[in-house]
This record gives structure tokens, C-alpha cells and sequence, in this order.
């Protein structure tokens, strides 16, 4: 069975300062695993995705995450926070035959001036 | 934008009353997905249609139904409404069925439901 946790439903930086939200998958195949942000109010946006390509992948908005299948993680990082960057990040993954998605809880970012 | 049209935007009604939500998927993808998003629930799956076909089923009420039609666009129906379907509505659409990898699914904005 798959599954995913996000291991922080609330994260806090400073502006300027770097940020790292956790997610850690189960799969008992290959999976695709994706981040997606959610801004107040807004519907819901495609950050990244890993497709069994490189394993560092790069998204949009500075954003990156490393696929690590030793540690069954997809992080998501990102240098230097921006105030813009506040919102709602959820980790999904995708796998066995019918590819269906199953979504963390999400992690609420707060960026702090 | 991802492409992804819902109507409305947003929508208010009473107790008991029956909704219809709209979705009309991007060009070219054929499978749409409706979510219920609350705050106590989160991020809740509800059904997914294929090329006009019902494919997976989720967390649906029965006072809920969907529908695919053949431009493809998708009607979520909601009916004997309660205080508790109060929740933004996504849905989402992707190319196939997300059994090739990379497959993935873009959102739309949102129909925001309130019942009063």
C-alpha cells in the first residue's frame, strides 16, 4: 500500500532564511511524487514533480526537492524564504498499477519579516 | 493559470437546497477530478471520470453525483445540502487515468460552497 506523511503540519522561518518541508513516502512500487502549494484563497499549484528522472528536481518559485529512495523522502527546500512563499504545501505520491494519488496533510508555511 | 475552468466562483445556499458545480477540464486531457477541501477534513478525494466513464470512486456522499459529458466538460451535483458540505470544491483534470508516470494532475480554482 503507499501512503505519505508530511512529517511538520506547521513550519515558521524568517525572511531570508532557508526552508525545508518533509515528506516521507511508502511504495511498494516506483512511485511519482509531487509538491503542490496552495496560496490563501487560491486553488492549488504545481511546485514540482519526480518521475524516476534526476533526483534532485527543481520547481517553480526557487523551489527544489530531492528524491531519496534509501530514506523514502521527497523533501522540499528552498534557500532563501519569501514573504510570498506563505501558504500551504502538500506532498503527494503516485504509484502501483493504477497510478492513484494518495495526498499528505500539508504543511502550513509561515514566513516571519 | 493551469487551464482548468470551474464556474462559479463562489456560491451560496440554503439547507436542503441541490448545486451544481462546473468543470471544464484542459485541452486535451480527458480525465477530471472533484476534491472537497474543509478546514476539520482537509483534502478529500471524491470521484474521478474518465472520458465520460466514472473510474475511482473516494470519500463521496450518496446525496453527491457527478458526470462526465462528451465535450468533456464534468457537472458535480450536490443535493440536500447540510451545513457541513460547506467547503471550496476543486477539481482537477489530467491527460489519462495517471497510469503513466509523470502524469499529473492540474487544479482549478476553486468553487467556494457556503451553506447557510
Amino acid at each position: 500500500a503507499q501512503s505519505v506523511t508530511q512529517l511538520d503540519s506547521h513550519v515558521s522561518v524568517s525572511e531570508g532564511t532557508p526552508v525545508l518541508l518533509r515528506c516521507n513516502y511508502s511504495s511498494s512500487y516506483s512511485p511519482s511524487l509531487f509538491w503542490y502549494v496552495q496560496h490563501p484563497n487560491k486553488g492549488l499549484q504545481l511546485l514540482l514533480k519526480y518521475t524516476s528522472a534526476a533526483t534532485l528536481v527543481k520547481g517553480i518559485n526557487g523551489f527544489e526537492a530531492e528524491f531519496k529512495k534509501s530514506e523514502t523522502s521527497f523533501h522540499l527546500t528552498k534557500p532563501s524564504a519569501h514573504m510570498s512563499d506563505a501558504a500551504e504545501y502538500f506532498c503527494v505520491v503516485s504509484a502501483g498499477n493504477n497510478r492513484k494519488l494518495i495526498w499528505g496533510l500539508g504543511t502550513s508555511l509561515a514566513v516571519n519579516p | 493559470d493551469s487551464g482548468v475552468t470551474q464556474t462559479p466562483k463562489h456560491l451560496i445556499t440554503a439547507t436542503g437546497q441541490r448545486v451544481t458545480l462546473r468543470c471544464s477540464p484542459r485541452s486535451g486531457d480527458l480525465s477530471v477530478y472533484w476534491y472537497q477541501q474543509s478546514l476539520d477534513q482537509g483534502l478529500q478525494f471524491l470521484i474521478q471520470y474518465y472520458n465520460g466513464e466514472e473510474r475511482a470512486k473516494g470519500n463521496i456522499l450518496e446525496r453527491f453525483s457527478a458526470q462526465q459529458f462528451p465535450d468533456l466538460h464534468s457537472e458535480l451535483n450536490l443535493s440536500s445540502l447540510e451545513l457541513g458540505d460547506s467547503a471550496l470544491y476543486f477539481c482537477a483534470s489530467s491527460v489519462g487515468v495517471l497510469s503513466q508516470k509523470g502524469d499529473t494532475q492540474y487544479f482549478g480554482p476553486g468553487t467556494r460552497l457556503t451553506v447557510l
